[in-house]
């Protein structure tokens, strides 16, 4: 069974800092991972999926990392923006189709 | 091209009820999933549909179901509410699903109150 744990809980930074949210999983038997961000009382927007044959994703300010072996994906935030708030969720796609780790909310103050 | 689109945004139903939560996908999309969010368990996977066929069922008792219509849109039905219930319904389409590399589009999701 996957099992998804993502580290901090939660994060509160000034703006303008760079940093890492982590995720990891028990079952590297996974087509690809995702990485979502969700702001409060709202659905999910999809900001990168590393197929398994990847290492990483660019996106902007974002880059996420992917390393199956291990079980352990990073989403690098760089210039954090107080936009960038929310709840960030990793989600690795595999035969029990998306597991969703519990999130990371990131607060950034101005 | 619209969004994925979920109606009702908000439900409130007592204990015993059933409901029927509604999801229309983005313009030529062939799957639909569909997930529960609540504050103790997370996103939790209901089921996935794909040309009106259930593809893939999450760890969920049998009083919830759904369907996929010609159009695409699907349909979840969940039957004698209880309270655990109360939570956020999200909807989610893609063209053929994640397994094959594509992003998933989220809805606003149906907020449902049980009673």
């Amino acid at each position: 069974k996957q099992e998804v744990t993502q580290i901090p809980a939660a994060l509160s930074v000034p703006e303008g800092e760079n940093l890492v949210l982590n995720c990891s999983f028990t079952d590297s038997a996974i087509y690809n991972l995702q990485w979502f961000r969700q702001d409060p009382g709202k659905g999910l927007t999809s900001l990168l999926l590393i197929q398994s044959s990847q290492r990483e994703q660019t996106s902007g300010r974002l880059n996420a990392s992917l390393d199956k072996s291990s079980g352990r994906s990073t989403l690098y935030i760089a210039a954090s923006q107080p936009g960038d708030s929310a709840t960030y969720l990793c989600a690795p796609d595999g035969s029990e189709k998306l597991v969703f780790g519990k999130g990371t909310k990131l607060t950034v103050n101005p | 091209k619209a969004g994925v689109t979920q109606t009702p945004r908000y439900l409130i139903k007592t204990r015993g009820q059933q409901v029927t939560l509604s999801c229309s996908p983005i313009s030529g999309h062939r799957s639909v999933s569909w997930y529960q969010q609540t504050p103790g368990q997370g996103l939790q996977f209901l089921f996935e549909y794909f040309s009106e066929t259930q593809r893939n069922k999450g760890n969920f008792p049998g009083r919830f179901s759904g369907r996929q219509f010609s159009n695409s849109r699907s349909e979840m039905n969940v039957s004698t509410l209880e309270l655990g219930d109360s939570a956020l319904y999200l909807c989610a389409s893609s063209s053929h699903g994640t397994a094959n590399n594509e992003k998933l589009f989220f809805g606003s999701g149906t907020q449902l109150s049980v009673l």
